[in-house]
């Protein structure tokens, strides 16, 4: 069947090194943002977030750094492992002032590590 | 664990027939989305709801409608399905925020609708 990861970037890397996946978002009143992973054929699985009053926020083997100035998120994945292939999403979302907001996402990065 | 459960995996249906997909979660979250992810676009919200009997549209409502009854379960309605709707279909929850900020969304494992 038709892979969600068809037509997007790709980043290729080595087991064992360190992958750097970029995201440039457009809102600049989001202030909520977060990394998915997703595997071929399962939804998408919760990796990390960061709120706009941080700039820096470390989980397992990961980090997520926000430079608000110029809209953009990264996402570091140390010491990649090949379990760690898969397509990555970031997320944003505005304060809710009032009302709902909505997660917007963005279009995705393959990632693939190869042994 | 926090469980999103989709009623099918795979589905294949005709044009014209009324669709149903079925989303319930287990955690007791106030919101539910659904969501299509296709190719290249990623993915786009049709339709959101933030307590029982309210809904709100998101990005692409058309062709679509949702019904909440229960808190736990969200159902995604495809009236007459046609072709172009062939896609994944992705459910989330979440809980609602007491501070402003945004939440993660927890996803289901989604469906794969075929429409014939």
């Amino acid at each position: 069947g038709e892979s969600v990861g068809l037509h997007l970037p790709t980043l290729s890397v080595q087991e064992g090194d360190n992958s750097i996946i970029n995201c440039a978002y457009s809102n600049s009143a989001s202030d909520y943002f977060i990394w998915y992973k997703q595997e071929s054929g399962k939804g998408p699985q919760f990796i990390i977030d960061i709120r706009s009053n941080m700039d820096k926020r470390q989980g397992q083997r990961v980090t997520v750094l926000l430079n608000k100035t110029v809209k953009h998120l990264s996402l570091q994945i140390a010491a990649t492992q090949p379990g760690d292939s898969a397509v990555y999403f970031c997320a944003e979302m505005p304060l809710m002032n009032s009302g709902y907001s909505t997660l917007t996402f963005g279009k995705g990065t393959m990632l693939l590590v190869s042994p | 664990d926090v469980k999103v459960t989709q009623s099918s995996r795979y589905l294949v249906k005709r044009t014209g027939e009324k669709v149903f997909l079925e989303c319930v979660q287990d955690m007791d979250h106030e919101n539910m989305f659904w969501y299509r992810q296709d190719p290249g676009l990623g993915l786009r919200l049709i339709y959101f709801s933030y307590d029982v009997k309210m809904k709100e549209k998101g990005d692409i409502p058309e062709g679509y409608s949702v019904s909440r009854e229960k808190k736990e379960r969200f159902s995604l309605i495809l009236e007459s399905a046609s072709t172009n709707q062939t896609s994944m279909y992705l459910c989330a929850s979440s809980p609602h925020s007491g501070d402003g900020f945004g939440n993660e969304q927890f996803f289901g494992p989604g469906t794969r609708l075929t429409v014939l």
